[in-house]
């Protein structure tokens, strides 16, 4: 079974461009959560999709957002990028039971300038 | 609100010993969850463990073992006879265990070391 997949792994942007990133969850997975880890802010959690629905939000500004396909792979975008910004993004992917097993990818590393 | 402490920031042994790696939860919930997340230097988050409220017993994989004590709201974790492989960052995390909660709140991580 394929594991969860990350793209890109690596970015760069300036100030005040937007990003989004891609989350495609291991198969038949519908629940796929997305946390920001940081030096200083260690891990913390943005959302969580379930279904194609927003299902659970951490304490991000409004310029973190993101969506969940039919196919259930996901998308985070941030816009008006700022330096502090800069992060690890992991995706998680669950079944969506009350397990709350999950599995994640290997990251996006987001730098920006 | 879910707090997790892991008040070890880095852990430095010697080949071959052992090693354990505290951690300490608060939540007002009497079901949650409680995890182990390894992280190598490729940053990709490794699965170690889950253990659920209602279930005390210690568990013992090869040279991994856990001791959950809810008395102390601790879930700590041990190396026996540590390797250069088991060098990572370590975390431990809590969640809720509502249907429709995949939201876990983790520590801060301790880097562990092993010292050929």
């Amino acid at each position: 079974k394929a594991g969860v997949t990350q793209t890109p792994r690596y970015l760069i942007k300036t100030r005040g461009q937007q990003v989004t990133l891609s989350c495609s969850p291991i198969s038949g997975h519908r629940s796929v959560s997305w946390y920001q880890q940081t030096p200083g802010q260690g891990l913390q959690f943005l959302f969580e999709y379930f279904s194609e629905t927003q299902r659970n939000k951490g304490n991000f500004p409004g310029r973190f957002s993101g969506r969940q396909f039919s196919n259930s792979r996901s998308e985070m975008n941030v816009s008006t990028l700022e330096l502090g910004d800069s992060a690890l993004y992991l995706c998680a992917s669950s079944s969506g039971s009350s397990y709350n097993e999950q599995f994640f990818g290997p990251g996006t590393r987001l730098t920006v300038l | 609100a879910q707090k997790v402490t892991q008040a070890q920031t880095e852990i430095s042994v010697v080949e071959k010993e052992d090693v354990t790696l505290d951690c300490v939860y608060e939540t007002r919930d009497t079901t949650y969850y409680l995890f182990w997340y390894k992280q190598p230097p490729s940053g990709e988050l490794v699965f170690l463990i889950r253990r659920n409220s209602f279930d005390e017993q210690n568990e013992i994989s090869g040279r991994y073992s856990w001791n959950f004590q809810k008395s102390t709201s601790s879930f700590n974790f041990t190396i026996t006879a540590s390797q250069v492989v088991d060098s990572a960052v370590y975390f431990c995390a809590l969640s809720e265990a509502d249907f429709g909660n995949e939201k876990l709140t983790f520590g801060t991580g301790t880097r562990l070391t092993i010292i050929p």
